[in-house]
Formats: structure tokens, sequence, C-alpha cells
């Protein structure tokens, strides 16, 4: 089972509130990725990082921002809610050592409400 | 056109049955392919891995890469209830980036 956690599970919030969703990993991997997947729909990558201090955004345009400070933690951050970023938020990482098989892991999810 | 195609379904089968689910792609450059399995409300969870052409088995489960069709499969045998989610196919390069392109998921119900 993967180590990794995010939380909250689920949140519901008023238009213009600023909201951060925390993601952390415990398996010591450099890689992190945050994708956001509507429902019946594929995951699209949003952000991705290999490394602290390192971020890069994904496929897919977000207002979104991550930050990077520890290995361990990989938090986005919407500084103001719209209805139109109601969806799923879905963390992953995966190792990037030797012989490292490019797995990503990922944790539960939280499921975004904006009202 | 997308670099993997999947078809969402969804597919609905009885309990027992022999599961097959596939995925196409476009881009030759990919090595690693991987299938996750998706439970409603969850994070996808790895299921089976392959690297490069081959057959790979776990249990009920095999995986096929056909390098040269583009074509990978997920056969589920002696399918369950329990097996009832939404099936992600997911491939990478070897080389840059390595970032994971998904297949947009089948959903599957297995019916007692």
């Amino acid at each position: 089972e993967a180590d990794i956690y995010q939380t909250p599970r689920y949140l519901v919030i008023g238009t213009g509130k600023k909201i951060t969703l925390e993601c952390s990993q415990t398996m010591g991997h450099d890689k992190m990725y945050w994708y956001q997947q509507d429902p019946g729909m594929e995951l699209h990558l949003i952000h991705y990082s290999y490394g602290v201090n390192s971020t890069e955004k994904g496929d897919l345009s977000s207002e979104s921002t991550v930050s990077r400070i520890r290995t361990e933690h990989f938090p986005l951050t919407l500084e103001s809610a719209r209805p139109s970023h109601t969806s799923q938020y879905l963390c992953a990482s995966s190792d990037s050592g030797p012989g490292a098989k490019n797995i990503q892991y990922f944790g539960a999810g939280t499921r975004l409400s904006v009202l | 056109q997308k670099e993997v195609e999947q078809d969402p379904g969804p597919l609905s089968v009885p309990e027992g049955a022999i599961v097959s689910l596939n995925c196409t792609y476009s881009n030759s450059a990919f090595q690693y392919f991987m299938w996750y399995r998706q439970y409603s409300r969850k994070g996808p969870e790895l299921l089976m891995y392959t690297y490069s052409s081959g057959n790979k088995e776990d249990g009920r489960f095999t995986a096929q890469v056909d390098k040269s069709s583009k074509y990978i499969s997920l056969f589920i045998r002696d399918s369950q209830p329990s097996d009832s989610a939404t099936y992600l196919c997911a491939m990478s390069r070897i080389q840059g980036a390595q970032k994971l392109v998904f297949g947009q998921g089948t959903r599957l119900t297995i019916n007692p």
C-alpha cells in the first residue's frame, strides 16, 4: 500500500476563498505530481516536481500553484476558488533512483466543490 | 488525436466471465506500460506493470503488450464483483520527462 496522504478528502467552499490541498508522502520519492480528474474523464497533469525547489506546469493549464520546500510535502493552492475549479484533485509520487520503474503511487484524492 | 485511446465503456459482464480491456497508442517511444484500477471516489492503484513487449501474469490478471501494433491489453479471468472499478491504462517513454500518459479509463461492472 502506498504511503501518500491527501487532506482534506472532501472540501465544499464558497467562491473567492483561498484553499490549500495538502499532499504528503513517506516513501522518500523525488518526483511528485498533481492531477485533475472530472467524473468519467481521464487524469490531466496540472503540476509536477522533480525535487525540492523544482516545480513545473503540466499539460493542462491550471490557475493553481504549487510549492516543494520539503521532499515529502507538495501542497497545491488556489488563491481564489471558482465553481470551474470543482473537480477531484489527485496527488502522486514516484521514485527516480537507479532502476526506478516510473511507477506513480496515488493518494486517495481531494474532492473539491466550489459553490 | 489523443496519444492513448481507451474505450470508456461502460462494460458490464456476469460474474466468472473473462474480461478483456484494451488501449491503443500512437507514440512508438512508449516503453513502460501500466494498468491502474480505480474504485469510486478513490485514487488509482497500480495493478500491473510491463516494460516493453510481452506478457505478464499475476493471479487472475494478465497484461499483454504488442508494440508492433501499438496495442496493450488487460485480461481478467474468473471475474468477481469486487473487480468492478474503472481501469486506466498508462504509459511513458524511457527517456526525457517520463511523464505518464493515461487513457480515459474503462468503467467495468461485474454482475453477481
